[in-house]
């Protein structure tokens, strides 16, 4: 079966520019998150929905995050517009309702903004 | 609010060897889900071993085993007969549920090397 799909892997845009990034969940999981790593404050949800609903959205840091899940098979995190401190990997991972609660992550994206 | 605290940023251990990695959890919640994830440094996620709450049995996954004691809120992980491929950062993660699932909570993760 097929993992969590993230692209791009890498991101290099200038500051001002906006931002996407795309995730596909694994096939069957109701459950799909967001996060960033960042050196300083290491691995924090952004946003997390369940059956495409977002359920908590406090973890975006400002309103020039906005996420959207318009399917099962597909999220977006989109930057707009960007900033030098918005760089970090962004990670997506999902999961499935009624199992072991364990959150399975995709290769995450790399997003340099300078 | 839950926390989790990795109180050694950096370990290392000789090929074969034997090491344990500590993690201890803050949560008013009876119920809940502990894991260790892996982070080489291709930098994906990897689950390595999960713990239910209720389970007073330590889990096992071959050479990676837990030490769970919940009175004590720790959560340690013993990798035995070190590989050069375990060198990774590891991170603990707490979830708790009770109806509905929550994002998971990490701890700011060890950074461990094998030396061969």
């Amino acid at each position: 079966d097929a993992g969590v799909i993230q692209s791009p892997r890498h991101e290099v845009t200038e500051m001002g520019q906006e931002v996407t990034l795309r995730c596909k969940p694994i096939s069957g999981h109701d459950y799909l998150f967001w996060y960033r790593q960042t050196m300083m404050r290491g691995l924090e949800l952004l946003i997390y929905f369940n059956n495409n609903v977002p359920i908590d959205d406090s973890g975006m840091p400002e309103d020039r995050f906005s996420a959207k899940m318009p399917n099962a098979s597909f999220s977006t995190l989109k930057i707009q517009p960007s900033e030098p401190r918005d760089s970090a990997v962004y990670f997506c991972a999902s999961s499935k309702a009624g199992g072991s609660y364990e959150q399975y992550f995709g290769p995450g994206t790399r997003l340099t903004v300078t | 609010a839950q926390t989790v605290t990795q109180s050694q940023p950096e370990m290392s251990v000789q090929e074969a060897e034997t090491v344990t990695l500590s993690c201890t959890y803050d949560t008013s919640e009876s119920d809940y889900y502990l894991f260790w994830y892996k982070q080489p440094p291709s930098r994906q996620m990897i689950l390595v071993i999960r713990q239910e709450a209720y389970k007073q049995q330590n889990a096992t996954e071959n050479r990676f085993s837990v030490n769970f004691q919940k009175a004590a809120k720790s959560f340690s992980l013993k990798i035995s007969d070190s590989q050069l491929g375990d060198a990774a950062m590891y991170f603990c993660a707490y979830t708790n549920y009770g109806g509905s699932q929550g994002n998971l909570i990490f701890g700011k993760g060890t950074k461990l090397s094998v030396k061969p």
